[in-house]
């Protein structure tokens, strides 16, 4: 079973505050590394979708980045608002054809945004 | 395009009673999964279904069985409910043709057993 982390837990920060969070998962076992968003009471949506080292995605005010020799991606929001609160999941998805889509995800990080 | 959709949204049993909750996609997805959410524990893979006929285990599929009788439907059922099964269920789907293996979520059901 993968081991996927996300830390911290949960961040209270201001209105215009940037923030990030981190994603670890094991080095070795790598497919692709998997960005969702999932605002209460509504589905978890796709954010970003990375599979190689280096990779940088951007949505808006939202990146990420990718690090598959070390084990980790970033998720980074510039000038958070309130409705970017919300738990982000990172999930990683194993070797393609053979793993049936399957993804192991994180624990997730709570994000509040306070006015 | 509806996209994933699941039924009830919400449903309140009591210990020992059975439920069925119904997951429907219409992206011809092959693949499709159901999920529990639970706090701090991200969200752990029940069974899944890689097409028409097939299911597999996932990580936690005690007290749960499933059903794949059509290609856009993904059933779930609950044979004698348990408070241990208060959660929030997510039904997603995946095509088996994506290489990113990105998968679409349906709103979720919250169950509470008492």
């Amino acid at each position: 079973i993968l081991n996927v982390e996300q830390s911290p837990q949960s961040l209270h920060v201001q209105e215009g505050d940037s923030t990030n969070f981190t994603c670890s998962f094991p080095s070795s076992n790598f497919y692709a590394l998997h960005w969702y968003r999932w605002e209460t009471a509504k589905s978890p949506e796709a954010l970003f979708v990375m599979t190689l080292n280096g990779d940088e995605k951007k949505k808006g005010r939202i990146s990420a980045t990718l690090n598959t020799k070390e084990g980790y991606s970033y998720l980074y929001i510039k000038g958070s608002q309130p409705e970017d609160s919300a738990t982000y999941l990172c999930a990683l998805s194993g070797a393609g054809g053979t793993s049936y889509g399957k993804l192991t995800f994180g624990q997730g990080t709570i994000l509040t945004v306070h006015p | 395009n509806a996209g994933v959709t699941q039924t009830p949204k919400f449903r309140v049993l009591k210990t020992g009673q059975s439920m069925t909750l119904l997951c429907a996609q219409d992206m011809n997805h092959e693949y499709m999964y159901w999920y529990r959410q639970d706090p701090g524990m991200g969200l752990r893979l029940i069974h899944y279904s890689v097409g028409e006929g097939t299911t597999a285990k996932g990580e936690v599929p005690d007290g749960y069985n499933v059903s794949r009788l059509k290609k856009q439907n993904f059933l779930l059922g609950l044979e004698s409910a348990a408070p241990s099964q208060t959660s929030v269920y997510f039904c997603a789907s995946s095509s088996r043709l994506a290489r990113t293996d990105t998968q679409y979520f349906g709103p979720g059901t919250r169950l509470t057993v008492l």
